[in-house]
């Protein structure tokens, strides 16, 4: 069984451009989550989308936004990137039941130059 | 709301010493625990999970961890540590009345000595 997919694994990017992120999930699995990693704030809830609407979402700016396919397949959008959006993008697929495990992508490594 | 506290962001033990890590929870429904551990540029990956049928709970790579109502604690353990888990752990609650939305500590960071 394949595992969750993060593309692309290394992105930079200058200031005040936007980015997408591309997460395709475990096959079967109907609810993705994304996370911002930092070394300073640690791992932060950004949303997560389930059978293609928005069920949860984090204390992020509207800059950030995502949309999730009907294949499951989800994007992140970053627009009008900030240095201090540097960090390790995760993303997680889970049956999405409460008491179902998350599995994570080796994340996106965005720089913002 | 759910919130989780991890005592100790950096933790170092001898290799063959115990391992301890410590998690304690919050919740106002009977919550759902997860132990999760990031190796360097990886995501997370699941060690345990406790969804209230025992209180002990058995992972991978010799982990365990108990679930204690009366303390609000899942602590994780490892009786002898091996240089392979040198990594980072999570700790993680799931919302039982929010499905989809975990709630992660900000993590230890496990250093095993030689």
């Amino acid at each position: 069984k394949a595992g969750v997919t993060q593309t692309p694994r290394y992105l930079i990017k200058t200031r005040g451009q936007q980015v997408t992120l591309s997460c395709s999930p475990i096959s079967g699995h109907r609810s993705v989550s994304w996370y911002q990693q930092t070394p300073g704030q640690g791992l932060q809830f950004l949303f997560e989308y389930f059978s293609e609407t928005q069920r949860n979402k984090g204390n992020f700016p509207g800059r950030f936004s995502g949309r999730q396919f009907s294949n499951s397949r989800s994007e992140m959008n970053v627009s009008t990137l900030e240095l201090g959006d540097s960090a390790l993008y995760l993303c997680a697929s889970s049956l999405g039941g409460y008491n179902t495990e998350a599995f994570f992508g080796q994340g996106t490594r965005l720089t913002v130059v | 709301a759910q919130s989780v506290t991890q005592l100790g962001s950096h933790v170092s033990v001898s290799e063959g010493a115990l391992v301890l890590l410590r998690c304690n929870y919050s919740s106002s429904v009977p919550p759902y625990l997860f132990w999760y551990v990031q190796y360097p540029n990886q995501g997370l990956q699941l060690l345990l999970k406790y969804t209230s049928a025992a209180t002990l709970v058995k992972g991978i790579n010799g982990f365990e961890a108990e679930f204690k109502k009366s303390e609000t604690s899942f602590h994780l353990t490892k009786p002898s540590a091996h240089m392979s888990d040198a990594a980072e752990y999570f700790c993680a609650v799931s919302d039982p009345t929010n499905a989809g939305k975990s709630t992660f500590g900000d993590g230890t960071t496990l250093t095993v000595k030689p």
